[in-house]
């Protein structure tokens, strides 16, 4: 079945870094828009960033951009999301999904903490 | 960009039928047909409901639907259950590649 797995999060401090991973299984990963999605404790999800299928077209939300990179190896199904100087306002659960014109499915999300 | 505005939360009984409003603007539910809607169980991700304004994927029950009318979206679960006690949030797109999520409702079966 198509499935997505997240990994990489975990507790950073603010102005650290951090990179985010998603395998893709179950379907021909290469032919989708992916995207990242965070939802911060007790919030409603925010978009993020999404990619094109060869990589060629990149967006992000205004409150990442210049701190986060998006980026996709499809030989291996992957997706990336590389976050650089991190606020305490970074911290969420951050999701990545398959993009059609909603986003179906999510992965099991991987929890980022930016704390002291 | 402000969230897409939802009420905090509704309920109802079983067998009954709620409506889920979400309000945005003219530049994203007003202009676009790409509103979805998710459904968030405790400790588990958001999974889509309805896609489009009122399509439903396979699998989701009949009694899940959606509209639009203007710069509202709505959800409507009709014959309402037990196992419908979840969250739930709107996202339309807003053009220049971006998308918008509501800031949720949770519905709660008495």
């Amino acid at each position: 079945q198509v499935q997505l797995v997240e990994s990489g999060g975990g507790l950073v401090k603010p102005g650290g870094s951090l990179r985010l991973s998603c395998e893709g299984s179950g379907f021909i990963f290469s032919n989708y828009y992916m995207t990242w999605i965070r939802q911060a404790p007790g919030r409603g999800p925010e978009w993020v960033s999404y990619i094109g299928t060869s990589g060629g077209s990149i967006y992000y939300a205004d409150f990442v951009r210049g701190r986060f990179t998006i980026s996709r190896d499809n030989a291996k199904n992957l997706l990336f999301l590389e976050m650089t100087s991190l606020k305490s306002e970074d911290t969420a659960v951050y999701y990545c999904a398959r993009q059609l014109n909603w986003f179906d499915p999510w992965g099991q999300g991987t929890l980022v903490t930016v704390s002291a | 960009q402000s969230a897409l505005t939802q009420p905090r939360s509704v309920s109802g009984s079983p067998g009954q039928s709620v409506t889920i409003s979400c309000t945005g603007s003219s530049s994203d539910i007003g202009r676009y047909n790409y509103v979805s809607w998710y459904q968030q169980r405790p400790g588990l991700a958001p999974k889509v409901i309805i896609f489009e304004v009122s399509a439903r994927p396979s699998g989701v029950p009949d009694r899940f639907s959606g509209s639009k009318s203007g710069f509202t979206a709505s959800l409507t679960i009709s014959g309402l259950q037990a196992e419908d006690e979840a969250d739930y949030y709107c996202c339309s797109y807003t053009g220049t590649h971006t998308w918008l999520f509501g800031g949720g409702t949770k519905v709660t079966v008495l």
